[in-house]
């Protein structure tokens, strides 16, 4: 079954403590980025990668790192957590160009909080 | 640049009444539109999306979109809605650039649909 798989789906943590939220498709998808979901903010991009070994920001990059070593995975790696990161993320990808329609594939998101 | 504004937070529906959802953007460039569905506790599911052609684009569950360049809006429509319609819309949009990377999203819809 094509997808986006996240790890792990529910995560609560302290300030400091670093983390990585895994993201994970088996679609062979050269983009992917990771959005967070906020209520009344609806979902803002924090990085995205256009294939392995590039990355670039998004609109809320602060406080985050992902790295893309593989095609199929694409980590979110947060060093020291704080509570304005408690949030909603989704990870997302898309095949290259018009092929694929320009269809974003979203994850089932994962939940964090901070404390 | 894009931005993107849902113009109701909440929309409170009877089953079988139909429903718009009113989307409209802003931007200097080209754009392709999008409608993602987020069922509660679940990923963003794509709706409906405009990419060119025909300004009535029909997608999943019975929704359909209207692309009106002039107004630059794109709302979401159902003649009949639903129970299992309760759900936050979203309504999205990416510049030709950035399509397939990057999605500016609105705060989203809460559509409840009662009996």
């Amino acid at each position: 079954e094509a997808q986006v798989t996240q790890n792990p789906r529910y995560l609560i943590t302290v300030t400091g403590k670093k983390l990585t939220v895994t993201c994970s498709q088996n679609m062979n998808h050269e983009y992917m980025s990771w959005y967070r979901q906020d209520p009344g903010l609806g979902l803002r991009q924090i990085y995205y990668s256009m294939n392995v070994e590039v990355t670039d920001k998004g609109d809320v990059p602060e406080g985050y790192k992902v790295s893309r070593k593989e095609k199929r995975n694409f980590p979110l790696i947060l060093e020291s957590p704080s509570p304005n990161q408690t949030s909603l993320y989704f990870c997302a990808s898309s095949l290259k160009g018009p092929k694929g329609r320009y269809e974003q594939y979203f994850g089932p998101g994962t939940r964090l909080t901070v404390t | 640049a894009q931005s993107v504004t849902q113009l109701d937070s909440q929309v409170p529906v009877f089953e079988e009444a139909p429903v718009e959802l009113r989307c409209n953007y802003s931007s200097s460039v080209s754009v392709y539109l999008f409608w993602y569905v987020q069922y509660p506790n679940q990923g963003l599911q794509l709706l409906l999306k405009y990419l060119s052609g025909s300004t009535l684009v029909k997608g999943i569950n019975g929704f359909e979109a209207e692309f009106n360049k002039s107004q630059t809006s794109f709302h979401l429509r159902k003649p009949s809605v639903h129970i299992s319609d309760t759900a936050e819309y979203f309504c999205a949009v990416s510049g030709f650039a950035q399509a397939g990377t990057a999605l500016i999203f609105g705060k989203g819809t809460t559509l409840s649909v009662s009996s």
